[in-house]
């Protein structure tokens, strides 16, 4: 079955640490977003991808990467400059033709200790 | 700038039905969406609606579309706990396929 996979599920890090979130999707979408969920904020753009090897910051891309060295892959990663990075990130993939909107994963949430 | 506006919170009784709504600033949207999102979970692709649409209906779920006002509604019928949830609306941008994603509404079911 074709669908966008996010590992893990669960994620604790230490304060200070860099850690990496993976988005994998087998839809041969060419777009790719990740987002983030705090409560009561809706979801707050990070990063996309529209094309291989290009990137665009989103509203809230500060202390975040991303790499999209493959169609199939965006893995996004918080470093030690986001201020506050627990939080639930979910990332999405998309067609060319917007009438099927965004594919999710279930999401990865992120604890920092 | 683009924005999608929502209420927070719709509480209502099992059997009855619910409507959410949401207002959109962009005329020029395209497509406009309504997602779900269970606790703990991804959000999952409800329904559409093309913007030279003024309805659509789906099994218990109608979405009404009113261009002239920029307003979106989702109705549910027969609403079920199962429904219990946080919905998304969500138009697209001028910017590429971008979605511009309201705050998002809990509906709350109660039996």
């Amino acid at each position: 079955d074709g669908g966008i996979t996010q590992s893990p599920k669960y994620l604790f890090r230490k304060e200070g640490q860099n850690v990496t979130l993976s988005c994998e999707q087998n839809l041969n979408h060419d777009a790719m977003y990740w987002y983030r969920q705090d409560p009561g904020q809706g979801l707050r753009l990070i990063y996309y991808s529209q094309i291989v090897n290009d990137f665009q910051k989103g509203d809230i891309a500060e202390g975040y990467s991303v790499s999209r060295e493959k169609k199939e892959s965006f893995p996004l990663t918080v470093t030690s400059a986001q201020k506050n990075p627990t939080a639930f990130y979910l990332c999405a993939s998309s067609p060319s033709d917007r009438a099927y909107g965004y594919t999710f994963g279930s999401g990865t949430r992120l604890t920092v200790v | 700038g683009e924005d999608v506006e929502q209420s927070l919170f719709l509480s209502v009784r099992e059997g009855d039905s619910s409507v959410i709504n949401c207002t959109y600033t962009d005329s020029s949207s395209t497509y406009l969406y309504w997602y779900k999102q269970e606790p703990g979970a991804g959000l999952q692709l409800l329904t559409y609606i093309f913007s030279n649409m003024d309805m659509k209906q789906d099994q218990r779920l109608t979405v009404l579309l009113n261009k002239k006002d920029k307003h979106l509604s989702l109705r549910i019928a027969d609403t079920q706990t199962g429904d219990s949830a946080i919905y998304f609306c969500a138009e697209t941008s001028n910017q590429g396929g971008k979605l511009i994603f309201g705050q998002g509404t809990e509906l709350s079911v109660k039996p």
